[in-house]
């Protein structure tokens, strides 16, 4: 199957400093991704759907400047979490769609987990 | 709007026993449904989705899932459950196509005991 390639898997940084997540299609063309964030124990909320050369959709609630997606290419879309606090420590876990499918599935990479001291 | 629920947040069972994840979900138009599986610390690995056609499904693992559109549930159901498949279980609705989000349910935790 498709393989979702997600770095870091873990990160720990001090509060005030930024950190960027990368995400990655490896082996076919994503013109959509998702990033998720998951808290303990709970489920997966979507945080944004990250389009190719374009600015990034936002759900309700999700502070876009806090979150900073880029998707600058077919295989590419990266995460930063700026000026982090102890409350965005958390699981983040991105997917993509690939282009060619009418599956609708959606493919995981292995999520990365931030603490912010 | 989408939405999924998954009616038990968790599920214990004895290991070789048959188990049901109950997934309801709400859509006035046509759906794609899906059934994920996370072991702790990790991303999430498909078992298995219901596109169109036969509406029982199988998939990996063992697992299979009915899809029924006059209950809207689309139920996961294993035979016998091992030890292995202790585990968060999501069950995930998006729309028909491939444009739509994956909008996910509460998650069910199975717990396999010897």
């Amino acid at each position: 199957g498709a393989v979702v390639s997600q770095h870091p898997s873990w990160v720990i940084c001090k509060s005030g400093t930024s950190v960027k997540i990368e995400c990655r299609s490896l082996d076919f063309q994503a013109t959509t991704m998702f990033w998720y964030r998951q808290f303990p124990k709970q489920s997966l909320m979507l945080m944004a759907t990250s389009n190719e050369g374009s600015k990034a959709t936002y759900e309700q609630g999700v502070e876009k400047d806090k979150f900073l997606i880029n998707h600058a290419s077919l295989t590419l879309s990266t995460l930063t979490v700026t000026s982090a606090h102890p409350e965005d420590s958390s699981f983040y876990i991105c997917s993509a769609r690939d282009t060619l499918l009418n599956t609708g599935e959606l493919f995981f990479g292995e999520g990365s987990r931030l603490t912010v001291l | 709007a989408q939405s999924v629920t998954q009616l038990d947040s968790q599920v214990p069972v004895f290991e070789e026993a048959p188990v049901e994840l109950r997934c309801n979900y709400s859509s006035s138009v046509s759906v794609y449904l899906f059934w994920y599986v996370q072991y702790p610390n990790q991303g999430l690995q498909l078992l298995l989705k219901y596109l169109s056609g036969s509406t029982l499904v199988k998939g990996i693992n063992g697992f299979e899932a009915e899809f029924n559109k006059s209950q809207t549930s689309f139920h996961l159901r294993k035979p016998s459950v091992h030890i292995s498949d202790t585990a968060e279980y999501f069950c995930a609705v998006t729309l028909s196509g491939n444009t739509g989000k994956l909008i996910f349910g509460q998650g069910t935790t199975l717990q396999v005991k010897p």
